[in-house]
């Protein structure tokens, strides 16, 4: 079954850019819509962007401006980068899988998330 | 308000039907998804647009659309359901994605 696994540094200082990546697995990222999610701890979920595979991107505009969503179809990954991190930023991170259809804003399938903390 | 509401927590005993409610003025005119998420785990989606159940989601678990207020009930509680759900949709452009503040739903 396809399945998505986040990987990047657990800790990043203040100032600097926070980079994940999503591997996917089972099926490729053409064709497809996916998103990255972040959950501070013991709060709600927030939607960063998405990217479509042929590289339109989408951002949630209290982000825009720090960060980037793009994508490598040759290693089935998609990668985050977030600049100038502050504490506010420390989260869970998840890559997710939007849905089937083209525009559809919702994710039916979600990697295992991993936290980031933002400290120096 | 360009945002869902939620209520922060609902308890009912095993066997009972848990029902959580969603209202934002997106509702009325975008599809409504919800999401189950058990402790330290990544949220599942267990009802989209509206009232469709993606495979492997149990019929107790139905999603509702009375414009801009949502429902999702839950028939027959068990432990298991114990878990915090958030309410999504698109935002009012159909550009961005906006999601409630999550209910914690405490089986007694």
């Amino acid at each position: 079954q396809v399945q998505l696994q986040e990987s990047g540094p657990g800790l990043v200082k203040p100032s600097e850019t926070l980079s994940l990546t999503c591997t996917v697995s089972g099926d490729s990222i053409r064709g497809y819509y996916w998103s990255w999610i972040r959950q501070p701890p013991g709060k709600g979920l927030e939607w960063i962007g998405y990217i479509y595979s042929s590289g339109i991107t989408n951002y949630d505009p209290s982000l825009k401006g720090r960060v980037t969503i793009s994508g490598d179809t040759s290693k089935n990954q998609f990668s985050l980068n977030l600049i100038s991190v502050t504490a506010a930023d420390t989260a869970v991170y998840f890559c997710t899988r939007n849905g089937p259809q083209p525009g559809d804003l919702y994710f039916d399938l979600w990697g295992r998330g991993t936290l980031v903390t933002v400290s120096s | 308000s360009s945002g869902l509401t939620q209520p922060p927590s609902v308890s009912v005993s095993p066997g009972q039907t848990a029902r959580i409610t969603c209202s934002g003025d997106t509702l009325a005119v975008q599809f409504s998804y919800w999401y189950q998420q058990k402790s330290g785990q990544a949220p599942v989606l267990i009802i989209y647009k509206d009232n469709e159940r993606p495979s492997g989601i149990p019929e107790r678990i139905s999603g509702s659309n009375s414009g801009t207020n949502v429902t999702l009930t839950i028939s027959g509680v068990q432990a298991e359901d114990e878990a915090v759900y958030y309410c999504q949709s698109p935002d009012n452009r159909g550009t961005g994605v906006i999601f409630g503040g999550g209910t914690k739903l405490t089986v007694l």
